[in-house]
């Protein structure tokens, strides 16, 4: 079946660590998402990529970084520098045609500790 | 840049009866798409429905329909005969950059009651 994983579904880490969030499609999507979600505060665009080996910074691209080395695939590293990293994490993908819909992942919850 | 505002946090419907969701929205670009997404406990986000901005009439698809206002900037949901299954948060959210861009309100927790 055709879609997009993300994982793992839960992932602890200790505060000053950086963390990797993995995020794979199979939809031969050119565009790629990730997007941060956190109570009362609606979805955030973090990083986005048209194309491979092109991204994008969105609204708080701050403390993160991505890849994008292969066409399914679009890894977030949360880094040490992201104050409040502990949240919902969002994958999305799109064919990238104006007006498409992007499909979501499962999500990753990410808690530093 | 683009903003999109969802002014109701919470909204409550009784079972089969019909409910208005609200959504404004921002943007200096002519040429955009909107979309209400559909969050349910399970966290996977559904695509419920969505509007071209150059088109005047409006969407729906099964129970759901938008109130696209242009001019208003405006883009509600009703939703008709409500279903226990349609208890979520919902996400209105907005498409511009060519594609490249989707921005999302703040979402609204819809509660179905029997």
């Amino acid at each position: 079946d055709g879609g997009i994983t993300q994982s793992p579904k839960y992932l602890f880490r200790k505060e000053g660590q950086n963390v990797t969030l993995s995020c794979e499609q199979n939809l031969n999507h050119d565009a790629m998402y990730w997007y941060r979600q956190d109570p009362g505060q609606g979805l955030r665009l973090i990083y986005y990529s048209q194309i491979v080996n092109d991204f994008q910074k969105g609204d708080i691209a701050e403390g993160y970084s991505v890849s994008r080395e292969k066409k399914e695939s679009f890894p977030l590293t949360v880094t040490s520098a992201q104050k409040n990293p502990t949240a919902f994490y969002l994958c999305a993908s799109s064919i990238g045609q104006p007006g498409t819909e992007a499909f979501f992942g499962q999500g990753t919850r990410l808690t530093v500790v | 840049a683009q903003t999109v505002t969802q002014s109701q946090p919470e909204m409550s419907v009784q079972e089969a009866e019909t409910v208005t969701l609200s959504c404004t929205y921002d943007t200096s670009e002519s040429d955009y798409y909107l979309f209400w997404y559909k969050q349910p406990p399970s966290r996977q986000m559904i695509l419920v429905i969505r509007q071209e901005a150059y088109k005047q009439q409006n969407a729906t698809e099964n129970r759901f329909s938008v109130n696209f206002q242009k001019a208003a900037k405006s883009f509600s949901l009703k939703i008709s005969d409500s279903q226990l299954g349609d208890a979520a948060m919902y996400f209105c959210a907005i498409l511009t950059g060519g594609g490249n861009k989707l921005t999302f309100g703040t979402g609204t927790q819809l509660k179905v009651e029997l």
